[in-house]
């Protein structure tokens, strides 16, 4: 069983799209988060979700939207998708207090 | 604030030579600290973890880092690295409900 699964795995699409990336956690953690990895392999979160409520948001563009329907669940939502947002996008999920974060396998996305 | 940092951006081993990485963090609090590592084409993966007491943690595949509280640091070393040790790798540190990680380090071993 998948722990943590993202969909698509590869995602190409045109600038100024809109496109959503799916992660689900079969964990039963309570905290869920989406990360960004650029092409210098940086890491860097975007995203937290704790039992439905967005804790940490860091400054990124207003055209990214998390969703999360129910806490197994994160999802990202792009609008007008622009060059610069070419990257590996990765779902994680931890349980608080315990610190370790679970990943998943990543999606690339390539804006053309 | 919390802040990890990798100074080793790049690293090229020949095979059966020791590894060590270097990380060093900024965090006001009582730490845990974390090893990931990101073989090409693949997702992140945790390879070691220190939480609490033996500042000596060993993880798997032979990699083990010592926690070292005076110089904020939590090197990562394996006494002979191979060719399948190519990869990425990343220090992070927990603060509050999230992770911080270091910018990486490429790891090319050479056979």
């Amino acid at each position: 069983d998948t722990a943590v699964s993202q969909t698509p795995k590869y995602l190409v699409t045109q600038m100024g799209n809109d496109k959503s990336i799916k992660c689900e956690q079969n964990l039963g953690h309570d905290t869920m988060y989406w990360y960004k990895q650029d092409s210098k392999k940086f890491l860097k979160i975007m995203f937290s979700y704790n039992n439905k409520e967005l804790i940490i948001n860091e400054t990124v563009p207003n055209r990214f939207s998390p969703k999360s329907p129910d806490k197994a669940h994160l999802n990202l939502h792009i609008n007008s998708l622009e060059l610069g947002d070419s990257a590996v996008y990765f779902c994680a999920s931890s349980q608080v207090g315990r610190g370790q974060s679970t990943f998943g396998s990543g999606t690339r996305l390539t804006v053309v | 604030a919390q802040s990890v940092s990798q100074h080793n951006h790049h690293v090229i081993l020949s095979e059966a030579a020791s590894l060590e990485l270097g990380c060093n963090y900024s965090y006001g609090g009582t730490v845990n600290l974390f090893w990931y590592v990101q073989y090409p084409g693949q997702h992140l993966q945790l390879l070691l973890k220190y939480f609490s007491g033996d500042p000596l943690v060993k993880g798997i595949k032979g990699f083990e880092a010592e926690f070292i509280k005076s110089k904020f640091s939590f090197n990562l070393r394996k006494p002979s690295v191979q060719w399948s040790d190519t990869a990425e790798y990343f220090c992070a540190l927990t603060g509050a409900n999230n992770l911080f990680f270091g910018t990486g380090t490429r790891l090319t071993v050479i056979p």
